[in-house]
């Protein structure tokens, strides 16, 4: 249960597009199309933007979109926004209903 | 509406053992599919997932800590308890619950506590 791997920073200008990667195992992400992914402003709870890879739960903008390739999953912020500067952690699902995050994404809007 | 709130002390000595509670509102823990976690952040690091316990009063631990940690329910109060035992300065952190709704398939964390922030020091 090693904790999936994310850059530790990850910027851009308003308006541009960002990629948070994500990187696993076959054991974790690779084994299951059960990945989320979790915003979190400092001091607050984490919140759910994605889920199962690539669903965005009711409310959630879809600036925010998630996919998948192999081991890795990514999010994706599209039409980057001041607001959207949090950190930023995926979670997979690792089998034997156990849970690994991510080590986290601080995500800057410059 | 579904809610979830930590409860427990903020300060506790080495070696003692922490004893946390969730309490819940807008569900049910013996309703097909739901499940309590618990999930802590140390200050300044990345999110930890602890434990996980479902309707059918089934367990699950992180490998790390399996030895020191204990989840349980009370149905009839909404809460779930995690206790930590031999704590240790570097399990300061905020701890949070969380709710997954298995039926769904997801395993995604829908709904969060507002944490609480657990310091160990003498």
């Amino acid at each position: 249960q090693s904790a999936l791997t994310q850059p530790a920073s990850v910027s851009g200008s308003p308006g541009q597009s960002i990629t948070i990667s994500c990187t696993g195992t076959s054991s974790d992400v690779g084994g299951y199309n059960l990945v989320s992914w979790y915003q979190q402003h400092p001091g607050k709870a984490p919140k759910l933007m994605i889920y199962e890879v690539t669903k965005r739960p009711s409310g959630v903008s879809d600036r925010f979109s998630g996919s998948k390739s192999g081991n890795t999953a990514s999010l994706t912020v599209s039409g980057l926004q001041a607001e959207d500067e949090a950190d930023y952690y995926c979670c997979s699902f690792a089998g034997s209903r156990t849970l690994v995050f991510g080590t986290g994404t601080k995500v800057a809007v410059l | 509406q579904v809610t979830l709130r930590e409860s427990g002390p903020a300060l506790v000595r080495p070696t003692q053992t922490l004893t946390l509670t969730c309490s819940f509102s807008g569900f049910s823990l013996s309703t097909s599919g739901m499940c309590v976690n618990w999930v802590r952040q140390p200050p300044g690091k990345a999110l930890e997932w602890l434990a996980f316990i479902d309707w059918e009063d089934d367990k699950y631990y992180t490998r790390s800590l399996k030895n020191r940690l204990t989840i349980s329910q009370d149905t009839s109060k909404n809460q779930v308890v995690l206790t930590m035992t031999n704590m240790d300065p570097v399990d300061t952190a905020t701890y949070y619950c969380a709710r997954i709704r298995e039926t769904s398939g997801s395993y995604s964390f829908d709904f969060w506590g507002q944490g609480t922030l657990v310091t160990v020091s003498s």
